[in-house]
């Protein structure tokens, strides 16, 4: 079964400054997607990123950029000018190609930006 | 955003009563998820279905059922809470397009079992 693993459960950074959470996960499959959750003291959950592991570019969303390494198995998540509103907790999620699309989700990271 | 509900958004129940808590979609999405969010744990898949009728079992569906006899509703039973189905619980929907399918997630119901 896969498994996901974020080693950070709490960070810090400053707001303006830039600041990356790390996801590893195990898997034997070869095609599958990562995804990065925002989840902000509302509760709701939030897409950030995703990245399809066949396409090597790394994907961007404004502020947001992912550093995949595939062979390492690492999928991490850089915030750039970092604002108020980034603090949250971040979930970091995989799915594989079987039936369902099932999300896999790490333990999370609690991001708390500092003004 | 997309137009999923859950009801009800809070729950206090007692151990050993049945509790059924919902998710409504407007979407018209083939897939739906239950999932509880637990600290140290994340997210873990309880049940999903896939079409009217359909379902299948997750990570951690013992003590749960559910039933989809609409594709706009799923229903998520516990049928004698215990103290350890206290939990934040999320559904999600998604349409099944292989290579672009995302899943969207509802407000949540925090259920606390005394």
């Amino acid at each position: 079964a896969q498994t996901v693993t974020q080693s950070q459960p709490e960070m810090s950074v400053q707001e303006a400054e830039t600041v990356t959470l790390s996801c590893t996960y195990d898997t034997s499959e070869s095609d599958y997607y990562l995804f990065w959750y925002k989840q902000p003291p509302s509760r709701q959950m939030i897409l950030v990123i995703r990245q399809e592991a066949y396409k090597q570019q790394n994907a961007t969303e404004n502020r947001f950029s992912v550093n995949f390494q595939k062979a390492a198995k690492s999928f991490s998540l850089k915030i750039s000018d970092s604002q108020l509103g980034d603090a949250a907790m971040y979930f970091c999620a995989y799915r594989g190609m079987e039936y369902g699309n099932k999300l896999v989700f790490g333990a999370g990271t609690i991001l708390r930006v500092k003004s | 955003d997309a137009g999923i509900t859950q009801s009800p958004r809070h729950k206090v129940t007692e151990t050993g009563t049945p509790v059924t808590l919902r998710c409504h979609q407007t979407e018209n999405h083939r897939y739906m998820y239950w999932y509880r969010q637990d600290p140290g744990h994340g997210l873990r898949l309880i049940h999903y279905s896939y079409g009217v009728k359909d379902t299948d079992k997750g990570e951690v569906s013992d003590g749960y059922s559910v039933s989809r006899s609409k594709t706009e509703d799923f229903l998520l039973t516990l049928e004698s809470a215990t103290s350890s189905q206290t939990s934040v619980y999320f559904c999600a929907i998604s349409e099944y397009r292989q290579r672009t399918d995302t899943q969207y997630f509802g407000p949540g119901t925090r259920l606390t079992v005394l």
